[in-house]
């Protein structure tokens, strides 16, 4: 267990809708990063948050959008579903931005039908 | 060319044989490195992480970096079936440090 929470578990949406998926931090990690991993491939980096503030995002259209609280938890929403965004949702959290170890949640398994 | 490559697999191996998982990245300013293991159905848990060239040794596994050749690989020693899963590579670059990059992954089966 790495201490990395996220909710729900799974999720059934359909196209055009919107979704919100949550995830909690290890302790003492300032750094969430969240990746979307399709069947048989490896994780593709979203974007991270870091302070509050997002540090660095990937090849994602702007439907895809995040926050940070406070207490360093995060929140990933995704606008306008399509049928490709049905994926498995990884939170890693991190104790900074300096490239060292990142720490996976259990995931949210997303259909959009 | 991808960020990260790992050989393709599936990869079969009797229990007790060392598996040798390969893994080759294209930007030379990378830093650190990185194997996941994940199950089928679930995340990816974090096993090795090396940041300089040569071995690291963790139990039965152990990464070898060789930043010249841009290669990163994971042996594991006395193969049990409960290491079966994929493999996962993953770099972190320097210019954009807080970003992992993964390969697609390869599968390993140990098979009793």
């Amino acid at each position: 267990e790495t201490g990395v929470t996220q909710s729900p578990t799974h999720l059934i949406k359909t196209r055009g809708q919107q979704v919100t998926l949550r995830c909690s931090s290890q302790s003492g990690h300032n750094t969430v990063s969240w990746y979307q991993q399709a069947l048989g491939q490896g994780p593709q980096f979203i974007f991270q948050y870091y302070r509050e503030e997002e540090n660095g995002r990937g090849n994602f259209p702007p439907r895809f959008s995040g926050l940070q609280f406070p207490n360093y938890s995060s929140e990933l929403n995704v606008n306008a579903l399509e049928l490709d965004d049905s994926a498995l949702y990884l939170c890693a959290s991190s104790p900074g931005t300096s490239g060292g170890e990142q720490f996976f949640g259990p995931g949210t398994r997303l259909t959009v039908l | 060319q991808k960020e990260v490559e790992q050989n393709s697999g599936p990869l079969s191996v009797p229990e007790g044989a060392i598996a040798s998982l390969n893994c080759t990245y294209s930007d030379r300013g990378s830093q650190s490195f990185f194997w996941y293991r994940q199950y089928s159905g679930k995340s990816p848990e974090l096993i090795m992480s090396i940041y300089s060239n040569g071995d690291k040794e963790d139990g039965r596994f152990t990464a070898q970096l060789n930043k010249a050749s841009q290669y990163v690989s994971l042996l594991i020693r006395d193969s049990q079936p409960s290491d079966s899963a994929t493999y996962l590579c993953a770099v972190s670059r320097g210019s954009t440090l807080g970003r992992l990059y993964f390969g697609r992954g390869t599968q390993l089966t140990v098979w009793p």
